[in-house]
């Protein structure tokens, strides 16, 4: 079955990086397109942006063009996302998720979620 | 940018009882919608995607409609794992959510 399993809760200060991984199985990595949402607590959904697993190529959302950078590993079937310059307001839990097939850009599998912390 | 917005904030309903959830877009989309369902501690689920289509496994309860700005998610008979937080989504014009409606037992 499809799987996407991510790395562990990450607290981090303000100015600092983060790199949250997201390991798929159960399909073919390549085929499908992978995503990263984000939640703010008690909030809703924000789109980070799109990662093509099969070339690399990315794409952001406009609002974090400057500060994340997608990448991904065929030979272990991660994708990652670092987010940089954190600040308060980046305190989330950071999802993966599966574009589902032949529609890219709605999500049909998600991962468990990354819970970031930024304090100063 | 696309602004959904979802209405209303909260539905106070029965078990059994039939849930109406709008999403409304700021302008057209199609029928580039996607409807979700999260629970608390829990990922979204995905419903209905292109306005009107299940997704796989989702029971028939479940039912999208709508075009281009005014979409609605019918709950046909609330079952007690149907009380969550559903979100709607848009694809036409990069990618946004809505704010969320929250199903709640009365």
């Amino acid at each position: 079955q499809v799987q996407l399993v991510q790395s562990g809760a990450e607290v981090k200060k303000t100015g600092a990086s983060v790199k949250v991984s997201c390991k798929a199985s159960g399909y073919s990595f390549t085929t499908d397109y992978l995503h990263w949402v984000r939640q703010a607590p008690g909030q809703g959904l924000e789109w980070v942006g799109i990662v093509n697993p099969s070339g690399g190529t990315t794409s952001y959302a406009q609002k974090f063009q400057v500060r994340v950078t997608m990448t991904r590993d065929t030979s272990t079937s991660t994708v990652y996302m670092e987010l940089s310059s954190l600040r308060s307001e980046d305190t989330a839990v950071y999802y993966c998720a599966r574009g589902l097939s032949g529609y890219v850009y709605y999500f049909d599998y998600w991962g468990q979620g990354t819970l970031v912390t930024v304090s100063s | 940018e696309i602004v959904l917005t979802q209405s209303p904030a909260t539905l106070s309903l029965s078990p059994g009882e039939r849930a109406t959830l709008s999403c409304r877009a700021s302008q057209s989309i199609s029928s580039y919608l996607a409807w979700y369902q999260q629970k608390p501690g829990q990922a979204p689920r995905l419903l209905i995607y292109d306005a009107s289509n299940r997704a796989t496994g989702i029971p028939a309860r479940f039912s999208g409609s709508g075009s281009g700005t005014d979409f609605t998610l019918t709950i046909s008979s609330l079952e007690p794992e149907d009380f969550a937080v559903y979100y709607c989504q848009q694809r036409s014009n990069g990618l946004t959510f809505g704010g969320g409606t929250k199903v709640e037992i009365k």
